[in-house]
Order: structure tokens, then sequence, then C-alpha cells
């Protein structure tokens, strides 16, 4: 089975923190994602990558920024950590010319 | 440009009736289509897809969609619903169109399943 890790389930920060998600992968894949979802409006794409040290923007990148070192991990990025960045967070990923996305179990980010 | 409209926000069923959640989309390719479904306090588990195979597309926990190109739509249905089936269901849209590969989740429908 594919395994996508989150590394916290919870999160409680500070306005004006620097925050780091992590997000780690066990199949190899190429691609990995990072969404927001919030009650009414689904999951918005904030940034993906299709390989390591390359990224791109998706819908709502301003406030965020990613790294991606390893193949296998992708981590997002709160330079300065707002209450409305408050929100469940979701890591994604999959194979290069596959459709399906495997998920993480999400972080709930509280930031106050 | 893709997009994904949840028709319904939430939907209420009674048990071992059947369930429709509606969904239409906008894609410029041939895009790819699925459903996921997410229990309370648990990750997104995927239904089932559909990549332009046969139309009717058969899922897991009995749940089936029918891909309809003229009517832009997707329709996520099973005939007698359960009270396990209450949780939240995304329909989304895959494609690699230019700009690369995206995919565009819908806003939601929340299932909730009477006694």
């Amino acid at each position: 089975d594919v395994k996508v890790t989150q590394s916290s389930r919870y999160l409680v920060k500070r306005t004006g923190e620097k925050v780091f998600l992590e997000c780690v992968q066990d199949m190899d894949h190429e691609n990995m994602f990072w969404y927001r979802q919030d009650p009414g409006l689904g999951l918005r794409l904030i940034y993906f990558s299709y390989d390591v040290k390359m990224k791109e923007k998706g819908d709502i990148p301003e406030g965020y920024s990613v790294s991606r070192e390893k193949k296998e991990r992708f981590s997002l990025i709160l330079e300065s950590a707002s209450t409305n960045q408050t929100s469940m967070y979701l890591c994604a990923s999959l194979s290069l010319g596959a459709t399906e996305a495997f998920f993480g179990q999400g972080t709930r980010l509280t930031v106050v | 440009a893709q997009s994904v409209t949840q028709l319904d926000s939430h939907v209420s069923v009674s048990e071992g009736t059947p369930v429709l959640l509606r969904c239409n989309y906008s894609s410029s390719y041939s895009p790819s289509l699925f459903w996921y479904v997410q229990h309370p306090n648990k990750g997104l588990q995927l239904l089932l897809k559909y990549t332009s195979a046969a139309t009717l597309v058969k899922g897991i926990n009995g749940f089936e969609a029918e891909f309809k190109k003229s009517e832009t739509s997707f329709h996520l249905t099973k005939p007698s619903a359960h009270m396990s089936d209450a949780a939240e269901y995304f329909c989304v849209v895959s494609d690699t169109g230019t700009g690369g590969f995206k995919t565009i989740f819908g806003a939601g429908t929340r299932l909730f399943v009477k006694a």
C-alpha cells in the first residue's frame, strides 16, 4: 500500500511564527501536492511539485512556500503564520502517468 | 479552464433509500474524473474513477457513477444507503492540459443518513 505520512495531526501556532508542515511518501512518486481544506470550499491546491527541486504554484500560493530537496519529502512552509491560515492541510502524491492521488491523513493547523 | 461544481452542499436520505450526489464539470481536454469520500477525522479515500474507458464506473461499497459527456456530469449513486455512508464526498476532475497536470476538487457534499 502507498503510504503518505504527514508529520503532525494537530498543530497550534502563534501569529507571525514560521511553520513547517512535512509530508513523506514511500512509493517513489514523482508528483506531490499540498492542499488546504475549508468548509464549503473543498480542497484548494496551494503548490505542487513534479520532481526534486521543482515546484509550481497552485491556485492559492500566497503566504506559502514549499521545499522538495528529496523525492520522498515535500514540505509546506508558512513564512509568517496568520489566523486566516487556520485550516486542514492535506498532502497527496501520485506517480508519473497515473491519475489517482493518494492522500495523507491531514494536519489541522490552528493559528492563534 | 477546469472547474467542478457539486450541486448540493448537503444531502439527507433515509437508510435503505437511494443516494444521488450530483457533480458537473468543465474541462478543456479529456479529463479523468473521481469521487473521493472523507469520513469524520479520516483521510480521503478513492471511491471510483473514470479514465476514458466504460462510462458507467463501479466503485467500492456499492457506489457507481456515470460519465455523461453531453451533460458534462458525473453523478454518484447508490441504490440503498447505509448508515456507514454518512460522510463528505468530493467530486474531482484531473487532466494534463496547458499549465501541466492539475487536479481540481469540488466543494464537497455532506451526506446524512437517517435511521
